[in-house]
């Protein structure tokens, strides 16, 4: 039973555009959520987080909204860098340091 | 300062065969975290140390599984009888205090290749 979806595995941008990452969850416990980047051979690293008492934060180009009703929650990215080509994974919480990870959106942005 | 590191960073072994899997977090962390990655997947939660103590092993998946942090700092993650399915990236990371809204720092992760 995945609780944390990505229902994209990939998804291509040119370099200035927007990306939009998708994510969507089904327990209505989860209270906090993150999103982490990954390189090949290195760990995920830690990108932006929202806390379930707020719908939307920034920080630079990146920002993320929450839409608890829709139990949805997007990135954003704005503008796009080729240095931004990872492989983007939300994750949720519970009030717990457990976090539950979703399978992940491969992110190419071409120049 | 150093981050998370991980030793080894590649480990094959057999079938039946016992694997350890060490884990140094950033200095000073007192929280320790064990993820595993099978391949299309993502990180999935198996153990949560805050100091020595596991505070949450609900993910360890069975028995062969087991992971100790005698003295605060590093950890070993242990497998028994590995499995073919046990074939992942173990994943390990940290962060200054746990609880909720602490970042984990990852470390770069072993990956286990069990013939």
């Amino acid at each position: 039973d995945q609780q944390v979806k990505q229902n994209s595995p990939s998804l291509s941008v040119q370099e200035g555009r927007i990306s939009i990452l998708n994510c969507d969850y089904t327990n209505s416990m989860f209270d906090y959520f993150l999103w982490y980047k990954k390189y090949p051979a290195e760990g995920p690293t830690f990108l932006i987080s929202i806390s379930s008492i707020k719908d939307k934060n920034e920080d630079g180009r990146f920002t993320v909204f929450l839409n608890k009703s829709a139990k949805h929650l997007s990135l954003h990215i704005v503008p796009s860098q080729p240095g931004d080509s990872a492989v983007y994974f939300c994750a949720a919480s519970e009030g717990t340091d457990k976090l539950i990870f979703g399978t992940g959106t491969r992110l190419q942005v071409f120049p | 300062g150093a981050g998370v590191s991980q030793t080894p960073s590649n480990k094959v072994t057999e079938k039946g065969k016992y694997v350890e899997l060490r884990c140094d977090p950033i200095s000073g962390h007192t929280a320790l975290y064990w993820y595993r990655q099978s391949l299309g997947q993502g990180p999935e939660f198996l153990i949560y140390f805050q100091g020595t103590g596991a505070a949450d092993d609900s993910g360890l998946p069975n028995d062969r599984f087991f992971a100790v942090r005698p003295e605060g700092s590093v950890s070993t993650l242990k497998i028994q009888r590995t499995e073919r399915g046990d074939s992942a990236v173990y994943l390990c990371a940290s962060s200054s205090n746990g609880g909720l809204g602490e970042t984990q720092y990852f470390g770069p992760g072993t990956r286990l290749l069990v013939l």
